[in-house]
């Protein structure tokens, strides 16, 4: 049981460059989202399922795309990287219903130069 | 208002003994909170959930109080290693989305 999986750990990228932040659980939590970590701002929601093929935006959504084609996988593309972009990049997951805390991946941490 | 508001320390606390943070919160909607811990450049660990009036979990307490909508977290006896940072987090109604203070940073001295 791996849990939340996130891969890559790290990433450089440069300014308009494109890349795919990947996530994987092996729980069968039906609840996925994205969350990105800046100094003095918390953790903010880019994107989040409530399951297969159902995708919705959190609070900070511009410049990021998602899919969620299985249970297991819910990848987030950076569509043209921007240095605002650089950031802690974390995936979580959760069964449904208010009684359940998330299971967070441990990070991506990406920089945009 | 910030959704969820917290004193974002530092607390220096003397090992052995008792601190406690406070949260408060706008949404009055919500119905469940979270306490999470997270160290020093690791992911969010969940630590305690709060529902009713509260929740006790060895030397850590949690307590909700909805009539002033803030929650709050007790550490007995505290640790070496219950240095990190403490978030509180608030679900909305069907718990798809979190919430997250920005952290109380916990560092308990020798």
């Amino acid at each position: 049981n791996a849990g939340v999986t996130q891969t890559p750990k790290f990433q450089v990228l440069k300014t308009g460059q494109s890349m795919t932040l990947q996530c994987a659980q092996d729980m069968n939590h039906e609840y996925m989202s994205w969350y990105r970590q800046d100094p003095g701002m918390g953790l903010r929601l880019i994107h989040y399922s409530v399951g297969a093929g159902i995708t919705d935006q959190g609070e900070v959504p511009n410049g990021y795309n998602v899919s969620r084609s299985t249970t297991e996988d819910f990848p987030l593309r950076l569509l043209s990287a921007a240095p605002s972009q650089t950031s802690v990049y974390f995936c979580a997951s959760s069964y449904s219903g208010d009684s359940y805390g998330y299971t967070f991946g441990s990070g991506t941490r990406l920089t945009v130069v | 208002r910030k959704e969820v508001e917290q004193d974002p320390g530092p607390f220096n606390v003397p090992e052995g003994a008792t601190v406690a943070f406070n949260c408060t919160y706008s949404n009055s909607a919500s119905q469940s909170f979270f306490w999470y811990r997270q160290d020093c450049r690791k992911e969010p660990k969940l630590l305690m959930s709060v529902y009713s009036s509260g929740n006790e979990d060895g030397r850590f307490t949690a307590q909700l109080n909805r009539a002033s909508q803030y929650i709050s977290l007790l550490i007995r006896d505290s640790k070496l290693s219950d240095s990190a940072t403490y978030l509180c987090v608030a679900p909305n109604f069907g718990n798809e989305k979190l919430t997250f203070g920005t952290g109380t940073r916990l560092t308990i001295i020798p």
